[in-house]
């Protein structure tokens, strides 16, 4: 069976940093994929990561350890539309079969 | 260019009843795969098509059937409809090859089965 886990609210000040965490178990990897999703519209892809280590793409990075099933995403200098469910995702294989967590909602208060 | 299309919109339908959602993907991209998100979960796997074939199932029942056209458009079938199968349900569309990992959502179509 496949087994993602993250945590289900989290809330911080405009401005600051966020981890938002993700711990996978999957009887396949091809990729660890963080998704962004607004309430009520579809989610849109923020960052990918196959090897183990830091991806940096502007205000948001991405890490991962395979021998861990551990990845993060890191969102700096946050803004008011960052206010979103952040959804972490495991390609399983060659093609794209995802299996998905059931996200984490990130409040972003003033 | 476009994006990924999906119609209806939003669609009431009563228990037992048939429904048919469509999903065009983006232009030069082979692979469709279908998701089935209910409110506050995360999307889940139902089906993916390349190139006209099943090339991956989720844990859905019979009920959920899917095909896909010669134009990469793809059609997602569920029939006797439960009032759990209301939910959200995503089309995404992608090169998939191995050296192409990003899938684009469309819309989704909001099914309320009553």
């Amino acid at each position: 069976g496949q087994n993602i886990d993250q945590p289900t609210e989290m809330t911080a000040t405009e401005g600051a940093i966020v981890q938002i965490n993700c711990t996978y178990q999957t009887s396949g990897f091809n990729g660890l994929f963080w998704y962004q999703q607004h309430a009520g519209e579809a989610p849109t892809f923020l960052s990918y990561n196959v090897l183990d280590g830091l991806e940096e793409k502007g205000r948001f990075s991405s890490f991962l350890s395979r021998s861990k099933g551990y990845s993060y995403l890191l969102l700096k200098e946050l803004q008011m539309k960052d206010s979103a469910s952040y959804l972490c995702a495991v390609r399983l294989d060659n093609f794209n079969k995802f299996y998905f967590g059931s996200g984490t909602k990130l409040n972003v208060k003033p | 260019d476009a994006g990924v299309t999906q119609s209806p919109t939003h669609l009431i339908k009563t228990r037992g009843q048939h429904v048919t959602l469509r999903c065009s993907p983006i232009s030069g991209h082979k692979s469709v795969s279908w998701y089935q998100q209910v409110l506050g979960q995360g999307p889940q796997f139902i089906f993916q098509y390349y190139e006209k074939e099943e090339r991956g199932r989720g844990n859905f029942p019979d009920r959920f059937s899917a095909r896909q056209f010669p134009n990469y458009s793809s059609e997602l079938n569920v029939n006797a409809l439960l009032l759990g199968d209301s939910a959200l349900y995503l089309c995404a569309s992608s090169l998939a090859t191995s050296s192409s990992y990003e899938q684009y959502f469309g819309p989704g179509t909001r099914l309320t089965v009553t």
